[in-house]
Protein backbone atom coordinates (compact mmCIF):
# COMPACT_ATOMS: atom_id res chain seq x y z
CA UNK A 1 0.00 0.00 0.00
CA UNK A 2 1.37 3.57 -0.41
CA UNK A 3 2.10 5.58 2.32
CA UNK A 4 4.45 8.22 3.88
CA UNK A 5 5.66 8.23 7.63
CA UNK A 6 6.98 10.42 9.73
CA UNK A 7 9.38 8.97 12.18
CA UNK A 8 9.71 12.62 14.43
CA UNK A 9 5.58 13.13 15.75
CA UNK A 10 7.22 16.52 18.07
CA UNK A 11 10.90 17.82 18.42
CA UNK A 12 12.22 20.65 20.44
CA UNK A 13 15.22 22.52 19.63
CA UNK A 14 17.33 24.81 20.71
CA UNK A 15 18.08 28.48 17.94
CA UNK A 16 20.69 27.67 16.10
CA UNK A 17 20.65 23.62 16.42
CA UNK A 18 20.17 21.50 13.99
CA UNK A 19 17.47 19.66 12.07
CA UNK A 20 16.66 16.70 10.54
CA UNK A 21 13.15 15.20 10.27
CA UNK A 22 12.76 11.44 8.94
CA UNK A 23 10.34 10.76 6.30
CA UNK A 24 10.28 7.70 4.52
CA UNK A 25 7.66 6.48 1.67
CA UNK A 26 6.14 3.39 0.21
CA UNK A 27 5.20 4.34 -3.44
CA UNK A 28 6.02 2.04 -6.51
CA UNK A 29 5.15 4.55 -9.00
CA UNK A 30 7.24 7.43 -10.11
CA UNK A 31 8.27 9.47 -6.84
CA UNK A 32 7.63 12.70 -6.43
CA UNK A 33 8.04 14.02 -2.84
CA UNK A 34 7.47 17.15 -1.19
CA UNK A 35 7.60 18.83 2.20
CA UNK A 36 4.91 21.22 3.48
CA UNK A 37 5.14 23.49 6.48
CA UNK A 38 2.17 25.07 8.09
CA UNK A 39 3.07 28.02 10.78
CA UNK A 40 0.96 28.51 13.49
CA UNK A 41 -2.06 29.74 12.62
CA UNK A 42 -1.45 29.93 8.41
CA UNK A 43 -2.14 27.24 6.33
CA UNK A 44 -0.19 24.29 4.52
CA UNK A 45 2.30 26.41 2.28
CA UNK A 46 5.20 24.06 0.43
CA UNK A 47 8.91 24.13 1.68
CA UNK A 48 10.48 22.26 -1.10
CA UNK A 49 9.95 19.50 -3.83
CA UNK A 50 11.68 16.58 -5.52
CA UNK A 51 11.10 15.89 -9.10
CA UNK A 52 14.11 14.25 -10.58
CA UNK A 53 17.89 14.69 -11.20
CA UNK A 54 19.65 16.24 -8.32
CA UNK A 55 18.57 14.32 -5.11
CA UNK A 56 19.62 17.26 -3.66
CA UNK A 57 16.81 19.44 -3.02
CA UNK A 58 17.03 23.04 -1.78
CA UNK A 59 13.44 25.00 -0.24
CA UNK A 60 12.70 28.30 0.95
CA UNK A 61 14.11 29.62 4.11
CA UNK A 62 17.21 27.44 4.40
CA UNK A 63 15.73 23.96 4.10
CA UNK A 64 17.02 21.25 2.12
CA UNK A 65 15.89 17.57 1.52
CA UNK A 66 17.34 14.54 0.16
CA UNK A 67 16.09 11.87 -1.60
CA UNK A 68 17.68 8.81 -1.21
CA UNK A 69 15.86 6.06 -3.61
CA UNK A 70 17.51 2.96 -1.84
CA UNK A 71 16.52 3.61 1.45
CA UNK A 72 12.85 5.45 0.18
CA UNK A 73 13.56 8.38 2.34
CA UNK A 74 13.28 12.04 2.06
CA UNK A 75 14.75 13.33 5.04
CA UNK A 76 14.20 16.97 5.86
CA UNK A 77 17.58 19.13 7.28
CA UNK A 78 17.92 22.68 8.05
CA UNK A 79 21.97 23.41 9.48
CA UNK A 80 21.16 26.14 11.90
CA UNK A 81 17.23 26.25 12.96
CA UNK A 82 15.67 29.86 14.08
CA UNK A 83 12.49 30.28 16.71
CA UNK A 84 10.83 31.14 13.75
CA UNK A 85 10.70 27.85 12.52
CA UNK A 86 8.82 26.87 14.75
CA UNK A 87 5.62 24.71 12.77
CA UNK A 88 4.25 21.62 11.92
CA UNK A 89 5.76 19.70 9.18
CA UNK A 90 4.69 17.45 6.28
CA UNK A 91 6.11 15.26 3.78
CA UNK A 92 3.74 13.97 1.24
CA UNK A 93 3.86 11.62 -2.04
CA UNK A 94 1.64 11.54 -4.44
CA UNK A 95 0.02 10.74 -7.12
CA UNK A 96 -2.66 12.64 -7.24
CA UNK A 97 -3.70 14.37 -4.15
CA UNK A 98 -1.09 12.72 -2.41
CA UNK A 99 -0.35 10.69 0.83
CA UNK A 100 0.91 12.51 3.74
CA UNK A 101 2.69 11.42 6.67
CA UNK A 102 1.28 12.68 9.86
CA UNK A 103 3.22 15.31 10.85
CA UNK A 104 5.90 16.28 12.83
CA UNK A 105 5.48 19.34 15.38
CA UNK A 106 8.72 21.55 15.66
CA UNK A 107 9.12 24.04 18.77
CA UNK A 108 12.43 25.95 18.37
CA UNK A 109 13.13 27.20 22.03
CA UNK A 110 14.87 30.95 22.14
CA UNK B 1 -3.04 36.59 -7.48
CA UNK B 2 -5.80 35.51 -5.30
CA UNK B 3 -5.26 32.44 -3.33
CA UNK B 4 -7.64 29.44 -2.55
CA UNK B 5 -10.30 30.08 -0.47
CA UNK B 6 -12.83 28.13 1.69
CA UNK B 7 -16.72 28.59 3.31
CA UNK B 8 -17.93 28.24 5.95
CA UNK B 9 -15.04 29.08 8.10
CA UNK B 10 -16.54 26.20 10.97
CA UNK B 11 -19.50 24.60 11.04
CA UNK B 12 -21.60 22.30 13.19
CA UNK B 13 -23.77 19.68 12.35
CA UNK B 14 -26.01 16.80 14.20
CA UNK B 15 -24.71 13.34 13.24
CA UNK B 16 -27.05 12.04 10.34
CA UNK B 17 -27.35 15.68 8.90
CA UNK B 18 -25.63 16.84 5.41
CA UNK B 19 -23.15 19.25 4.98
CA UNK B 20 -21.48 21.42 1.84
CA UNK B 21 -18.16 22.32 2.05
CA UNK B 22 -17.34 25.31 -0.62
CA UNK B 23 -13.77 26.20 -2.02
CA UNK B 24 -12.33 28.71 -4.71
CA UNK B 25 -9.57 27.71 -6.29
CA UNK B 26 -6.75 29.46 -6.87
CA UNK B 27 -6.30 32.06 -9.78
CA UNK B 28 -5.50 29.95 -13.21
CA UNK B 29 -5.35 26.57 -11.36
CA UNK B 30 -7.71 23.59 -13.00
CA UNK B 31 -7.80 21.32 -10.73
CA UNK B 32 -8.99 20.77 -7.15
CA UNK B 33 -8.18 18.38 -4.30
CA UNK B 34 -10.34 17.65 -1.05
CA UNK B 35 -8.54 16.38 2.27
CA UNK B 36 -9.91 15.66 5.83
CA UNK B 37 -7.88 16.48 8.66
CA UNK B 38 -8.23 14.99 12.00
CA UNK B 39 -6.67 16.44 15.37
CA UNK B 40 -3.39 15.35 15.44
CA UNK B 41 -3.04 13.88 11.93
CA UNK B 42 -1.91 14.49 8.51
CA UNK B 43 -4.06 15.79 5.53
CA UNK B 44 -6.16 12.58 4.68
CA UNK B 45 -6.79 12.33 0.53
CA UNK B 46 -10.98 12.17 -0.06
CA UNK B 47 -10.32 12.71 -4.03
CA UNK B 48 -9.74 15.11 -6.98
CA UNK B 49 -10.89 16.82 -9.39
CA UNK B 50 -10.08 18.14 -12.82
CA UNK B 51 -12.31 19.91 -15.80
CA UNK B 52 -15.04 18.58 -13.45
CA UNK B 53 -14.22 15.10 -12.92
CA UNK B 54 -13.64 13.06 -10.56
CA UNK B 55 -9.44 12.60 -10.99
CA UNK B 56 -9.27 9.88 -8.10
CA UNK B 57 -10.72 9.33 -4.81
CA UNK B 58 -9.02 7.81 -1.06
CA UNK B 59 -10.42 5.63 1.01
CA UNK B 60 -13.30 7.56 2.10
CA UNK B 61 -17.12 5.95 1.67
CA UNK B 62 -19.38 7.49 -0.87
CA UNK B 63 -21.65 9.64 1.47
CA UNK B 64 -18.32 12.05 0.43
CA UNK B 65 -19.09 13.19 -2.72
CA UNK B 66 -17.88 16.19 -4.94
CA UNK B 67 -18.32 19.04 -7.43
CA UNK B 68 -16.20 20.83 -9.70
CA UNK B 69 -17.78 23.73 -11.36
CA UNK B 70 -16.49 25.26 -14.89
CA UNK B 71 -14.62 27.83 -13.30
CA UNK B 72 -12.75 25.51 -11.11
CA UNK B 73 -14.34 26.15 -7.77
CA UNK B 74 -15.65 23.01 -5.90
CA UNK B 75 -17.70 21.55 -3.49
CA UNK B 76 -17.46 18.88 -0.87
CA UNK B 77 -20.92 17.48 -0.06
CA UNK B 78 -20.84 14.68 2.71
CA UNK B 79 -24.41 12.45 4.08
CA UNK B 80 -25.35 10.87 7.07
CA UNK B 81 -23.00 12.77 9.24
CA UNK B 82 -21.10 10.56 11.84
CA UNK B 83 -19.27 11.73 14.86
CA UNK B 84 -15.93 10.79 13.34
CA UNK B 85 -16.35 13.32 10.42
CA UNK B 86 -15.52 15.64 13.02
CA UNK B 87 -11.98 17.25 11.43
CA UNK B 88 -10.59 19.98 9.81
CA UNK B 89 -11.32 19.81 5.34
CA UNK B 90 -8.84 20.96 3.32
CA UNK B 91 -9.06 21.99 -0.41
CA UNK B 92 -5.98 22.32 -2.57
CA UNK B 93 -5.59 23.89 -5.66
CA UNK B 94 -3.10 23.33 -8.49
CA UNK B 95 -2.42 23.37 -11.94
CA UNK B 96 -2.16 19.76 -13.76
CA UNK B 97 -0.03 19.90 -17.37
CA UNK B 98 2.77 21.81 -15.33
CA UNK B 99 4.62 18.32 -14.36
CA UNK B 100 4.39 18.61 -10.52
CA UNK B 101 1.17 18.68 -9.10
CA UNK B 102 2.04 21.69 -6.73
CA UNK B 103 -0.55 22.82 -4.49
CA UNK B 104 -1.97 25.85 -2.68
CA UNK B 105 -3.76 24.92 0.14
CA UNK B 106 -6.99 27.04 1.54
CA UNK B 107 -7.56 27.90 5.27
CA UNK B 108 -9.74 24.52 5.46
CA UNK B 109 -13.43 24.34 7.15
CA UNK B 110 -13.59 23.29 10.79
CA UNK B 111 -16.63 20.76 10.94
CA UNK B 112 -17.63 19.44 13.90
CA UNK B 113 -20.21 17.02 14.25
CA UNK B 114 -22.18 16.37 17.87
Amino acid sequence: AQSVSQHNHHVILSEAASLELGCNYSYGGTVNLFWYVQYPGQHLQLLLKYFSGDPLVKGIKGFEAEFIKSKFSFNLRKPSVQWSDTAEYFCACPPQGGYFGSGTKLNVKP
Amino acid sequence: ETGVTQSPTHLIKTRGQQVTLRCSSQSGHNTVSWYQQALGQGPQFIFQYYREEENGRGNFPPRFSGLQFPNYSSELNVNALELDDSALYLCASSLRGQGLNEQYFGPGTRLTVT
